[in-house]
């Protein structure tokens, strides 16, 4: 079945250390995104890509990385600069940025670091 | 700079009412996209509905219609018929222009259906 994936559903970490989440899409869609979204609140746009090997910063993209080495993977690197680390992650696709409006979304990464 | 505004942090219907949920949106852009997600406990978004800034009418999916009112620059999403599945987190957002790709989104709804 074509989907969004991410790993994995829960993920624990201590401070200071650099954390990746992985996010896989068999959808061909070239445009991924990567939000955070924490409790009682709306998502976060942290960084987009529209294309391979091209990414851009979003709302809140300060102490987060990311790569697009490839059409169907964007994994997102949470750092030890970010403040506040502790949120749930939502990875998302669409065909592509300019023409198409309906985002698909994975079943999230919930991090806590302590 | 985009904002949605979701007024109502919960709401309870009976089981097979319809229900309203708020969405009022501010942007200087003329052309966006609205749109409504369900987010079910497990967290994942689901798509409910998109609305075009130019369309002439409401959008309609199913038992999910748009009440789409550009003056009062308002998008409400009506549930028909309510289930006890519709119980979840409900997400207004809005897009500028032709791209998707700066999705903003409300603080959300959370809805109870009550049998």
């Amino acid at each position: 079945d074509g989907g969004i994936t991410q790993s994995p559903k829960y993920l624990f970490r201590k401070e200071g250390q650099n954390v990746t989440l992985s996010c896989e899409q068999n959808l061909n869609h070239d445009a991924m995104y990567w939000y955070r979204q924490d409790p009682g609140q709306g998502l976060r746009l942290i960084y987009y890509s529209q294309i391979v090997n091209d990414f851009q910063k979003g709302d809140i993209a300060e102490g987060y990385s990311v790569s697009r080495e490839k059409k169907e993977s964007f994994p997102l690197t949470v750092t030890s600069a970010q403040k506040n680390p502790t949120a749930f992650y939502l990875c998302a696709s669409s065909i592509d940025s300019s023409s198409s409006y309906e985002q698909y979304f994975g079943p999230g990464t919930r991090l806590t670091v302590t | 700079a985009q904002k949605i505004t979701q007024t109502q942090p919960g709401m309870f219907v009976q089981e097979k009412e319809a229900v309203t949920l708020d969405c009022t949106y501010d942007t200087s852009d003329p052309s966006y996209g609205l749109f409504w997600y369900k987010q079910p406990s497990s967290g994942e978004m689901i798509f409910l509905i998109y609305q075009g800034s130019y369309d002439q009418q409401n959008a309609t999916e199913g038992r999910y219609s748009l009440n789409f009112q550009k003056a009062r620059k308002s998008a409400n999403l009506v549930i028909s018929a309510s289930q006890l599945g519709d119980s979840a987190m409900y997400f207004c957002a809005m897009a500028p222009g032709a791209g998707s790709y700066q999705l903003t989104f409300g603080k959300g709804t959370k809805l109870s259906v009550i049998p």
